[in-house]
């Protein structure tokens, strides 16, 4: 079944505690992106990746990582979190950056 | 750089209404158009989507969307709603060209009541 998974699904921590949320993709696609969901806001654009070893900044990239060493894998790193990155988060991948875009299930990221 | 409107941030409707829900964008390039529907306590899935071709598009579980590019507009319309439809709806564009992007409206929660 051709999918997008995160993991973790929901996670609770602490200010500047570092995380990963990782996300996988099986449909080969090259492009791939992150989003947060806040409310009235939509989804915003954190960072996306053309291809392995190519990333670059969305719309909301501050206190953002993320690497690209896979085609499949796409993961998400707060190196510190802080209370406003508190979100909803969205991982997808797309045959191209301006096409249909398939969606994981999303990470609800708490910081205290 | 393009950008995507939904005016109605929440549009309450009976069930068997009519409902549209009403998406304006703005590129001066051309575009591929997106409606998603997110469910509660869930991830977004594509409803319909807008390439090129004929300007009504049909999607999943009813719905239907018409590219207007004078108006530039790509509204979603379902002739009779049914509870199960209560969900968030995201309007989004993207450009045709390499280094585009997806960009999403901010949302429209349709609420269906009996």
């Amino acid at each position: 079944e051709a999918q997008v998974t995160q993991n973790p699904r929901y996670l609770i921590t602490v200010t500047g505690k570092k995380l990963t949320v990782t996300c996988s993709q099986n449909m080969n696609h090259e492009y791939m992106s992150w989003y947060r969901q806040d409310p009235g806001l939509g989804l915003r654009q954190i960072y996306y990746s053309m291809n392995v070893e190519v990333t670059d900044k969305g719309d909301v990239p501050e206190g953002y990582k993320v690497s690209r060493k896979e085609k499949r894998n796409f993961p998400l790193i707060l190196e510190s979190p802080s209370p406003n990155q508190t979100s909803l988060y969205f991982c997808a991948s797309s045959w191209a950056p301006g096409g249909e875009q398939f969606f994981g299930p999303g990470t609800r990221l708490t910081v205290l | 750089a393009q950008s995507v409107t939904q005016l109605d941030s929440q549009v309450p409707v009976f069930e068997e209404a009519p409902v549209e829900l009403r998406c304006n964008y703005s590129s001066s390039v051309s575009v591929y158009l997106f409606w998603y529907v997110q469910y509660p306590n869930q991830g977004l899935q594509l409803l319909l989507k807008y390439l090129s071709g004929s300007t009504l598009v049909k999607g999943i579980n009813g719905f239907e969307a018409e590219f207007n590019k004078s108006q530039t507009s790509f509204h979603l319309r379902k002739p009779s709603v049914h509870i199960s439809d209560t969900a968030e709806y995201f309007c989004a564009v993207g450009l045709t060209g390499t280094a585009s992007k997806l960009t999403f409206g901010t949302g429209t929660r349709l609420q269906v009541t009996l």
